[in-house]
């Protein structure tokens, strides 16, 4: 059974506006969330995170929204750019067991200039 | 500073052979993280050390594998007698401490024939 879930496995967008990738979980103790961004052949790269001590948090371009009540997160990129391009990971964990990151399918972002 | 680096790249083998994949941390984390991605999923938790120890290898998928981190910095993940379903992406991270971000090596693939 899937506890992280990104039900899309693509979206296309267009350059300059806002791609919006969404995540679902079902474990009620992860208490802190990642994003990550894969290129082919390449390793994940840590994006952005947030713990459930909040509900939002902005670095850039990139914004992270956390509704706990719903179980669900969302990554906003705004605005879009061509090198956005790549396979995004929602990733979970939960403080006080071990530090295991529990990992979405991943979506695939495509830009289009 | 440097990444975290893994070797090889890729590995092609033979379905029964035993195989050993290396992972150097970013120097000065004492957490390490390995993962498993197959084709079209997130990557599989399989075992953490926090310095020298295994603290969790719940996600080590049978006895085949086993890893080990002798003096708290490089990791050897270690696989016997491979069979085709361990064809995999196999990923390596490491933290500064435990439930501080992860950081992904580039993977090492690896083919079993």
């Amino acid at each position: 059974d899937q506890q992280v879930k990104q039900n899309s496995p693509s979206l296309s967008v267009q350059e300059g506006r806002i791609s919006i990738l969404n995540c679902d979980y079902t474990n009620s103790m992860f208490d802190y969330f990642l994003w990550y961004k894969k290129y082919p052949a390449e390793g994940p790269t840590f994006l952005i995170s947030i713990s459930s001590i909040k509900d939002k948090n902005e670095d850039g371009r990139f914004t992270v929204f956390l509704n706990k009540s719903a179980k669900h997160l969302s990554l906003h990129i705004v605005p879009s750019q061509p090198g956005d391009s790549a396979v995004y990971f929602c990733a979970a964990g939960a403080t006080g067991a071990n530090s295991k990151l529990t990992f979405g399918k991943g979506i695939t972002l495509s830009v289009r200039p | 500073g440097a990444g975290v680096s893994q070797t090889p790249s890729n590995k092609v083998t033979e379905k029964g052979k035993y195989v050993e994949l290396r992972c150097d941390p970013i120097s000065g984390h004492t957490a390490l993280y390995w993962y498993r991605q197959s084709l079209g999923q997130g990557p599989e938790f399989l075992i953490y050390f926090q310095g020298t120890g295994a603290a969790d290898d719940s996600g080590l998928p049978n006895d085949r594998f086993f890893a080990v981190r002798p003096e708290g910095s490089v990791s050897t993940l270690k696989i016997q007698r491979t069979e085709r379903g361990d064809s995999a992406m196999y990923l390596c991270a490491s933290s500064r401490g435990e439930q501080e971000t992860q950081y992904f090596g580039p993977g090492t693939r690896l083919l079993v024939l």
